[in-house]
């Protein structure tokens, strides 16, 4: 399984558009990327899902470079809401196992 | 409302007891998964189930135990042979895992062991 590393924090302000970077050199040919946000107590939800180029969809945009050994995840105009934390975590289509693999992902914090 | 469900929500227990954490969903969905997380960690795969009647071990299965005699559910027992239960666990399931990683996740059980 290929290993994911993003930062541990990050700090944003109200209205700001937020990146966050995940690494991700091992992934393999058949791989996809995908982000799940987490609140304090709560069980992940689905963000975004997508294994090159660019995908975009209501609530945010993943960047995927050609080499695919990093992608970004964006939110746009983050709100206090969107305080939480997010995962990156790589997939394999490859194997009979379809669970996903959660690192320690990015705590975001949104300041008014 | 479609969803997963899982009670109770908090649940205490003493050492030495095997206690079974329930787990329901209505989406129809063919695929459920257990998680364990741990304060501050990621979450760890403890059990999946792609079909009903199977069942394979996740990453940290010692300690655990799992039925799937139906569809909508997927209990997960923690035997007194986990040496460390106290976490939060959390159920999941997907539609076709073999297309998507859209996972839906329950509200969680917290488990207390003193």
């Amino acid at each position: 399984l290929a290993k994911t590393t993003q930062p541990i924090s990050m700090d944003s302000y109200e209205g700001q558009e937020v990146n966050i970077t995940c690494s991700h050199n091992n992934i393999a040919t058949n791989d996809y990327i995908t982000w799940y946000q987490q609140f304090p107590s709560q069980g992940p939800r689905f963000i975004i899902q997508g294994y090159k180029t660019k995908v975009t969809n209501e609530v945010a945009s993943l960047f995927i470079p050609a080499d695919r050994k990093s992608s970004t995840l964006s939110l746009p105009r983050v709100s206090l809401s969107d305080t939480a934390v997010y995962y990156c975590l790589v997939a394999s289509m490859d194997t009979g196992r379809r669970a996903l693999t959660f690192g320690s992902g990015t705590r975001l914090q949104v300041q008014p | 409302d479609g969803g997963i469900t899982q009670s109770p929500k908090y649940l205490f227990r003493k050492e030495g007891q095997n206690v079974t954490l329930s787990c329901e969903q209505n989406l129809n969905h063919d695929a459920m998964y257990w998680y364990r997380q741990d304060p501050g960690q990621g979450l760890r795969l403890i059990y999946y189930s792609q079909i009903v009647n199977d069942f394979q071990k996740g990453d940290i299965a010692e300690g655990y135990s799992v039925s799937r005699e139906k569809k909508e559910s997927f209990p997960l027992t923690v035997t007194s042979a986990q040496k460390n239960p106290t976490a939060f666990y959390l159920c999941a399931s997907s539609m076709d895992p073999a297309t998507s990683y859209e996972q839906y996740f329950g509200p969680g059980t917290r488990l207390t062991v003193t």
